[in-house]
């Protein structure tokens, strides 16, 4: 069946380097997505990527796509504390997203 | 930039009570979606809405959950008899013409007591 899994949490210093891995099990998924959860608050769209591409680069975000491994990872160049939140990965099912348990990014100072 | 709403942010229920929890997606969206989160568990997929019916739904889209689009604006979903684990928090999302790119609200936290 359709699973998405991710580590449950990261910790990093502010400056470095972040980054999120995700692995997914629907090889027809057109589209992978990572998305932003802050305390209390929605989710925010960060970042997709076409399942025919091996990487999106956008500002401090770059998202790497193995598909053969069905692996994506989001890596966030020059962390900030601002940084801290939930991060879920995200495939696309018939009608639908199908969401990992979510990766808690903590960004100490 | 356009933004999807949810009222109410946080609703207080006794078991057995229905709720409305309403949307006010994108204004030029064709597609709807609820979905929930129970706490410290992952966002699972209710049911998607298009063209004025339900495309799909999951196994916890049962005969107690309905949607509906009253008007042109709202996108609604009620639970007739709500129970304890239905307590979660719920998000709307909408989508353009693809059916893929789903942008959320905030989200109304539900609480059945």
């Amino acid at each position: 069946g359709e699973d998405v899994e991710q580590s449950l949490f990261l910790s990093v210093r502010e400056g470095d380097s972040s980054v999120i891995n995700c692995t997914y099990t629907d090889s027809s998924s057109t589209y992978l997505y990572w998305y932003k959860q802050e305390p209390g608050a929605g989710l925010q769209l960060l970042t997709y990527i076409f399942s025919n591409m091996d990487m999106k680069q956008d500002q401090r975000l770059t998202v790497l796509l193995n598909k053969k491994d069905k692996h994506l990872s989001l890596r966030i160049a020059d962390t900030q504390t601002g940084d801290s939140a939930i991060y879920f990965c995200a495939e696309t099912g018939p009608g639908k997203l199908i969401f990992g348990q979510g990766t808690e990014l903590s960004v100490k100072p | 930039e356009p933004e999807v709403t949810q009222t109410p942010s946080h609703q207080v229920t006794q078991m057995g009570q229905e709720v409305i929890l309403r949307c006010v997606p994108i204004s030029n969206h064709l597609y709807f979606y609820w979905y929930r989160q129970i706490l410290g568990q992952k966002v699972e997929f209710l049911v998607s809405f298009y063209n004025n019916e339900i495309s799909e739904k999951s196994e916890i889209f049962d005969d107690q959950f309905s949607v509906e689009r009253p008007d042109g604006s709202n996108f609604t979903l009620k639970i007739r008899s709500t129970k304890l684990e239905d307590s979660a928090m719920y998000f709307c999302a909408s989508s353009g013409t693809s059916a893929n790119e789903q942008f959320f609200g905030p989200g109304t936290r539900l609480t059945v007591l």
